[in-house]
């Protein structure tokens, strides 16, 4: 079983639709986690963190931690075409960072 | 130009030759790492360094070195290439302060090829 387990997708959907990102773990330890966005041909850049259990929120996206489950959602609302790229979660526990193999999302006009 | 830049950004070359990935970064970060990228398999750290005096094993170190030779300047090497080192290749730095949140930030990435 991988550290991290996240759906590669690909993940198609209309302009304006709500998107729902999600990844698993099993290290209880990890303590900060991520999202980062990496367009096609480009380097992934940190999107959201968060420390924790809880909800964040930034703009049109929204980052939630659920430890107990091992679980973390990513949300995008009212999803742009600029928002076609893989999203990749990551988790961290003192510089030991997993990350998921991203989900590749397609956002249509 | 780019805060973390990565030379070179394509390379093709054949399996027992020797390569050198070059990264060089302007944000002042102390920290550097070389991440590889495959697809199904997400980001998997081969080497870190903190400063110029320390280098670390990742989780992939096997058939690759490193060499940090300044505090901006971190060098990746195979030294006898294989097939199954074609993968995308990451550069990225991270400061004290953002290190343990996990922000990184990466070089646009070398895509190599080996034959």
């Amino acid at each position: 079983q991988k550290e991290v387990e996240q759906d590669p997708g690909p993940l198609s959907v209309p302009e304006g639709a709500i998107v729902s990102l999600n990844c698993t773990y099993s290290n209880s330890a990890f303590q900060y986690f991520m999202w980062y966005r990496q367009y096609s041909r480009k380097g992934p850049e940190l999107l959201m963190y968060t420390y924790s259990s809880g909800n964040k929120e930034d703009g049109r996206f929204t980052a939630q931690v659920d430890k107990s489950s091992k679980y973390i959602s990513l949300f995008i609302r009212d999803s742009q075409p600029s928002d076609s790229a893989t999203y990749l979660c990551a988790m961290s526990n003192n510089n030991d960072m997993r990350f998921g193999a991203g989900t590749r999302l397609t956002v249509k006009p | 130009d780019a805060d973390v830049t990565q030379t070179p950004r394509n390379r093709i070359t054949k399996t027992g030759k020797r390569i050198m990935l070059e990264c060089s970064q302007t944000k002042g970060h102390d920290r550097m790492y070389w991440y590889r990228q495959d697809p199904g398999l997400g980001l998997r750290l081969i080497y870190y360094s903190f400063d110029v005096k320390d280098i670390n094993k990742g989780e992939i170190s096997d058939g690759y070195s490193v060499s940090r030779q300044a505090q901006a300047k971190f060098s990746l090497s195979l030294e006898s290439a294989i097939p199954n080192q074609t993968a995308l290749y990451f550069c990225a730095t991270s400061d004290l302060r953002t290190g343990d949140t996990g922000e990184l930030f990466f070089g646009e990435g070398s895509r190599l090829t080996v034959l």
